[in-house]
This record gives structure tokens, sequence and C-alpha cells, in this order.
């Protein structure tokens, strides 16, 4: 029972666009997103984060959207840079939960020059 | 900045065999995190530990154990080793007091023949 989704395993943009990297969630008692990057043989790095009494985060070029009544979430990279190619996680955390994570399966992004 | 430091960072075990993992997490942090990554799929927790004590358990095999020190360092044991633990096994860390995001640390990627 996958709690959390990420249902595009690849997302491909232009330098200097957009990507929007999208995950939705079933737990209701989730109230704390997350997204990680992650390069490959390295660990996940924390990105941005929102709480679920907000419905929009922002840092610099990197924006969270939350929309809790339709449980969906996501991340905005504008624009985009080569740089940003990696495996993005959307993870989630529930109240009382001692912040454990619950993580989707990954979104790889390609930015192509 | 000092991250989360785990050791091996490569483990090559035999069927059967036993095996430890350790994970040094950011200076004053006091909870530690493992999870699990199989090939292609998502980040699993597996257990946490808030000063040395266990906090949550998650899909954690009996024949794995883990434990939190007093230097709040943690050791993932695992036992009669499967095929089917070959993984990259993750630690994080948080100072609870700060809140939800955790830190990850490189992992150790274990392959068992």
């Amino acid at each position: 029972d996958q709690q959390v989704k990420q249902n595009s395993p690849s997302l491909s943009v232009q330098e200097g666009r957009i990507s929007i990297l999208n995950c939705d969630y079933t737990n209701s008692m989730f109230d704390y997103f997350l997204w990680y990057k992650k390069y490959p043989a390295e660990g996940p790095t924390f990105l941005i984060s929102i709480s679920s009494i907000k419905d929009k985060n922002e840092d610099g070029r990197f924006t969270v959207f939350l929309n809790k009544s339709a449980k969906h979430l996501s991340l905005h990279i504008v624009p985009s840079q080569p740089g940003d190619s990696a495996v993005y996680f959307c993870a989630a955390s529930a109240l009382g939960s001692n912040y454990k994570l619950t993580f989707g399966k990954g979104t790889l992004l390609t930015v192509n020059p | 900045a000092a991250g989360v430091i785990q050791s091996p960072r490569h483990l090559i075990k035999e069927k059967r065999e036993t095996a430890t993992l350790k994970c040094y997490p950011i200076p004053r942090h006091d909870t530690v995190y493992w999870y699990q990554q199989g090939p292609g799929q998502d980040p699993q927790f597996l257990i946490s530990f808030y000063e040395k004590m266990q906090s949550d358990k998650g899909s954690i095999p009996d024949r794995f154990s883990a434990q939190q020190f007093s230097d709040y360092h943690s050791e993932l044991n695992m036992s009669s080793l499967e095929l089917g633990d070959s993984a990259l096994y993750f630690c994080a860390s948080i100072l609870a007091l700060q809140g939800n995001e955790q830190f990850f640390g490189p992992g150790t990627r274990l392959t068992v023949l």
C-alpha cells in the first residue's frame, strides 16, 4: 500500500523552463511534507518542505504547493538548470510518528542544456 | 558543516553471514533513523532511536537489530543475511526539538551473494 505516490517515474525539461514534479498521498494523518533530491551514490538531500497549515512555500527557484483537499503536492523548479538533474523524492510524516518519513518512489528529472 | 557519516560505504557478504552498519549523526543530533532502499524502490523506514531508546519500528526483519549508543552513534546489526537484503541502507538524523527535516548520510550499499 503506497501511501505516497509519485506517478511519473521520469520527467525531461529544457534548461530555463519550469519543472513540475507531482506527488499524491492517501494518509490523512500526514501533516508535513518534504522534497528530497538524490544523486547517484549519495544520500537524499533535503530541498524544501511544507506544513499542512500552509498551501505554499518558496525558497529561491523551488516552490512547493500543497492542496490538502486533493491530497496533492507539487514541486516547481524555475528556471530549471542542468545541475537539477537528479531523482526527486516526495516524503511525508504524520503527527505523532516521531518524524519518520514515508517516501514516494521518486521521479528522475533530466534537464537538457 | 559536519554531515551524517556512515560506514562502511560498501559491503559484500555471503548468504547467512552477519553484517554491522554504523551511523554517526550530525553533532548534537539526538535522533537517528534507518531506511532501506531496494533496487528501484523508495526508501523504507526500518527503525529509529531517540536519546538511545528505540522510538519507532517499521518493516525491520527480526533478523535485524539496532541500537543507539551514549555518543548517539547507531549500529544496525543484520544476521542470517539473505539475497533480498541487498540494498542501500541510509541513516538520517535530526535534533528532535528542531523537528522534521532529516539529514541523510551517503548510505551503505550491501550486496549479499
